[in-house]
């Protein structure tokens, strides 16, 4: 079955720190991914998404993921947290072929310390 | 512009009454969502709609559980009767054809006591 899996409930770093949210999806064709972050209180905004083509997908606010097949992952970066990135994050995949029927994971939330 | 608008906001309810969310999405779009969030079990997809006609229910929990779309600017999910396990945040989103950025509404937070 498809699945994808955050392996990090919980994440705290420091201001200005680099970050990486690690996420794992289980999916025999080729994945649709995408990240997407919760701010408290609201609802979900996409970070952003693979579809195919180059393995480094750039986003919104300075982040970052790759894709790497043979690992089945699509971890999230950034290369210094700011204050306002404390969210909760979530990973997700397309499914049966259809990139809008997503799969969410179980969450990560960040915390920044100043 | 407006985003995907969801009411209540917050809804505190008792066993066995109807609970009706409702959800404007944003005009233009195709695509309309339900899910829903626990912290148990986290974001399910409940049912999905294309151009108002229901794509894949498969997520939705029982009977008790009930989507209507009756035109590409409002969505309903009913609960009849509601239960305390069916305490969670409700989220509708939609999107623009399949591209996979969803926009959701803030959520419909259920307490049923």
């Amino acid at each position: 079955a498809q699945s994808v899996t955050q392996p990090d409930i919980h994440i705290t770093v420091s201001e200005g720190a680099s970050l990486e949210l690690r996420c794992n999806y289980s999916y025999g064709a080729t994945p649709y991914l995408f990240w997407y972050v919760q701010s408290p209180g609201q609802g979900l905004q996409l970070l952003l998404k693979y579809f195919s083509g180059d393995t480094l997908v750039q986003g919104i606010k300075g982040f970052e993921a790759e894709f790497k097949r043979s690992q089945s992952s699509f971890n999230l970066r950034k290369p210094s947290v700011h204050w306002s990135d404390a969210a909760e994050y979530f990973c997700a995949v397309g499914i049966g072929g259809a990139t809008n029927k997503l799969i969410f994971g179980t969450g990560t939330l960040l915390a920044v310390q100043p | 512009d407006a985003g995907v608008i969801q009411s209540p906001r917050h809804e505190v309810t008792e066993m066995g009454q109807e609970v009706t969310l409702r959800c404007k999405p944003i005009s233009g779009h195709d695509y309309l969502f339900w899910y829903r969030q626990t912290m148990m079990r986290g974001l399910e997809l409940l049912i999905y709609f294309n151009n108002n006609v229901p794509i894949d229910d498969s997520g939705m929990p029982e009977d008790r559980f009930s989507a209507k779309m009756p035109n590409a600017s409002f969505s309903t999910l009913k609960i009849q009767p509601s239960e305390p396990r069916d305490s969670a945040v409700y989220f509708c989103a939609s999107s623009y054809r399949a591209t996979g950025e969803l926009f959701f509404g803030e959520g419909s937070r259920l307490t049923v006591l």
